[in-house]
Formats: structure tokens, C-alpha cells, sequence
């Protein structure tokens, strides 16, 4: 069983609509969850980044996170064409491993016009 | 500097020669580290320099690659006898001394293609 699952897809969604991004992941240690995009061919840009449990909010994005469950959630509302990429969640551990990060296989989503 | 700075973008190469890859990061930060991204995989750690010192190695990292940071500031990445399984995008990432994870600041990647 790999640290982190993440479903990958493809999602296909019409424009406008709420997508809803998930992972999985076994390792207890983890304290920080992130979620990058990527576009094809291009270097993963960070998106949201969360410590330990909660909710988080960055205009029509929000990333929830459930330790006691090891789940982790990434919300788009209103979903544009330009959301249209690879997401992929990450986490790492605190203390000396914090550096690390250890992702998810990524979710293509395609938004259309 | 705007950011974390790859070349090249893309290499092409033929089975058993060897590459190199040079990442400069943002030219403040301590903290340089090196991932593999397969098709349809997440990126995975292979390495991580705080300055100069090559603190972790990962397991993938086996003994054709050999990764430096001579003097601190870029880092170069070679690869010796490649083969097939090593076609992926290779990713360099930078952060702050004392960073988290999700600090680090990702380049746009080097894909190589091994033929």
C-alpha cells in the first residue's frame, strides 16, 4: 500500500461546477497537507497548504483535512477552464522530516467551456 | 530571479550514455532538493542539500546517479548509463533554511527521454 492514494482519474466537469479532489493516506506522522496544480509539461505550483486538521479557504478553493480519518479533501467552486490540470496532494511529516514531501499520483481534471 | 531555474527543459538520449541536468534555485535559499516524476505518477524525493552538505538520499537513487552542490548555489544531477526506466521529468525545488516542505518553490522540470 502506497503512503498516499489519490484517485487519478480523469474528472471531467462543465464549466461552473464544484469539483471535489480527495486522498487517502497511512503514514500517522503526517502533520502538513498540500495540494499542488500542474500543468502538462510544467513544474507543480502550490495551491493550498494546511497543518494538521481543519478547513482552509483561498477564494473558490478550499482544502479540508480529517486526521482521525486520513483524509484530505481539495474543493473548486465555480470551476473554469483554466482549472484545467493535474492535482496532485502532498504531505510531510514535522520534526526533522518536514523537508520531504510525499504525493499522491495526481488527478487529471478537465473543465469544459 | 524569479524562480527555480531548470536546463535543459527536455534531453533526448540513447541507452547507456550519460546526462546531466543543472538546477539553479531562488538565490536565497539554503535548501535544494531533486524529484523524479514518472507518466501518470507523483513526483518522488530522490535527494536533499541544505548549502553544499547532501543530507538524504532516497532509496531510488542508485549508484549511476550522483547528485552536487558544489558551492552552495546550483546543483547539478548526473546520471551515468542510462537506461530506459530513467525517462521521467526531473524536478528541482528550493526553500529557506528552517523551511517546511511547503515552502519549497518547484522549477519547470527536466524531461528525459531515454531511447
Amino acid at each position: 500500500q502506497k503512503e498516499v492514494e489519490q484517485d487519478p482519474g480523469p474528472l471531467s466537469v462543465p464549466e461552473g461546477a464544484i469539483v471535489s479532489l480527495n486522498c487517502t493516506y497511512s503514514n500517522s506522522a503526517f502533520q502538513y497537507f498540500m495540494w499542488y496544480r500542474q500543468y502538462s509539461r510544467k513544474g507543480p505550483e502550490l495551491l493550498m497548504y494546511t497543518y494538521s486538521s481543519g478547513n482552509k479557504e483561498d477564494g473558490r478553493f478550499t482544502a479540508q483535512v480529517d486526521k482521525s480519518s486520513k483524509y484530505i479533501s481539495l474543493f473548486i467552486r465555480d470551476s473554469q477552464p483554466s482549472d484545467s490540470a493535474t492535482y496532485l496532494c502532498a504531505m510531510s511529516a514535522s520534526g526533522g522530516s518536514n523537508y520531504k514531501l510525499t504525493f499522491g499520483k495526481g488527478t487529471l481534471l478537465t473543465v469544459n467551456p | 530571479d524569479t524562480g527555480v531555474s531548470q536546463n535543459p527543459r527536455h534531453k533526448i538520449t540513447k541507452r547507456g550514455q550519460n546526462v546531466t541536468f543543472r538546477c539553479d534555485p531562488i538565490s536565497e535559499h539554503n535548501r535544494l532538493y531533486w524529484y523524479r516524476q514518472t507518466l501518470g505518477q507523483g513526483p518522488e524525493f530522490l535527494t536533499y542539500f541544505q548549502n553544499e552538505a547532501q543530507l538524504e538520499k532516497s532509496r531510488l537513487l542508485s549508484d549511476r546517479f550522483s547528485a552536487e552542490r558544489p558551492k552552495g548555489s546550483f546543483s547539478t544531477l548526473e546520471i551515468q548509463r542510462t537506461e530506459q526506466g530513467d525517462s521521467a521529468m526531473y524536478l528541482c525545488a528550493s526553500s529557506l533554511e528552517g523551511g517546511l516542505a511547503s515552502e519549497a518553490f518547484f522549477g519547470q522540470g527536466t524531461r528525459l527521454t531515454v531511447v
